[in-house]
């Protein structure tokens, strides 16, 4: 089926400094989404993302969070700065939008650890 | 806002067994339901979803779940479980449409054993 790709698969940073995450979605997409899953815990949404603009997001998409997806090249997730709470495995996914059609594909995740 | 539960962290089952995976959802409107898959180290899978109709939905790999509305309820179901069914479930739900941000429960991993 569609593959959605994760760059990279783990990331290791200092607290304070910037990281990208990035997402190759699925070619002919449309619709962008950024989850989170704290080890142990449950994925919970962040964002979702169309036609350049924020369409929804969650009380944990802080201030230190960003999207954009610059044309034709990966949807990012940037966190500046980063804090010891945002470890956790990040999964973008992506779909058509075309409505009973619809479906989420994910990724295989972005594993950060903030140190 | 919508809510997802699922009791069973863990099920053990034996190959060959049935298997009923349970969900329950709270969510004051017409809910988007899903259940997804998980292998180690991939993105979630979609095995089914619902919004209308007959309320028992078939999926792939011999997966269906029922919708009872009076019961807010939408269990996952599996005549017989193979080794290869080893994995994280989680049941999902979403607000508006397949594309909106999905609530996700905390998972249940099934574990097949010999007989």
């Amino acid at each position: 089926g569609p593959k959605v790709l994760q760059i990279p698969s783990h990331q290791i940073i200092d607290m304070g400094q910037m990281v990208t995450l990035n997402c190759d979605p699925v070619s002919n997409h449309l619709y962008f989404y950024w989850y989170k899953q704290i080890l142990g815990q449950q994925m919970e949404f962040l964002v979702n993302f169309y036609n350049g603009k924020v369409m929804e997001k969650s009380k944990l998409f802080k201030d230190q969070f960003s999207v954009e997806r610059p044309d034709g090249s990966y949807f990012t997730l940037k966190i500046q700065p980063t804090a010891l709470e945002d470890s956790a495995v990040y999964f973008c996914a992506s779909s058509t939008l075309t409505g009973v059609q619809d479906t989420q594909y994910f990724g295989p995740g972005t594993r950060l650890l903030v140190l | 806002a919508q809510s997802v539960t699922q009791p069973d962290a863990r099920v053990t089952v034996s190959e060959g067994a049935s298997l009923q995976l349970r969900c329950k959802y709270s969510y004051s409107g017409t809910p988007y339901l899903f259940w997804y898959v998980q292998y180690p180290r991939q993105g979630l899978q979609l095995l089914l979803k619902y919004y209308s109709g007959d309320p028992v939905v078939q999926g792939v790999n011999g997966f269906e779940a029922e919708f009872i509305k009076s019961n807010s309820s939408f269990h996952l179901r599996k005549a017989s479980v193979h080794w290869s069914d080893s994995a994280m479930y989680f049941c999902a739900v979403s607000a508006w449409g397949f594309a909106s941000a999905l609530t996700f429960g905390s998972g249940t991993k099934v574990i097949p054993c010999l007989p």
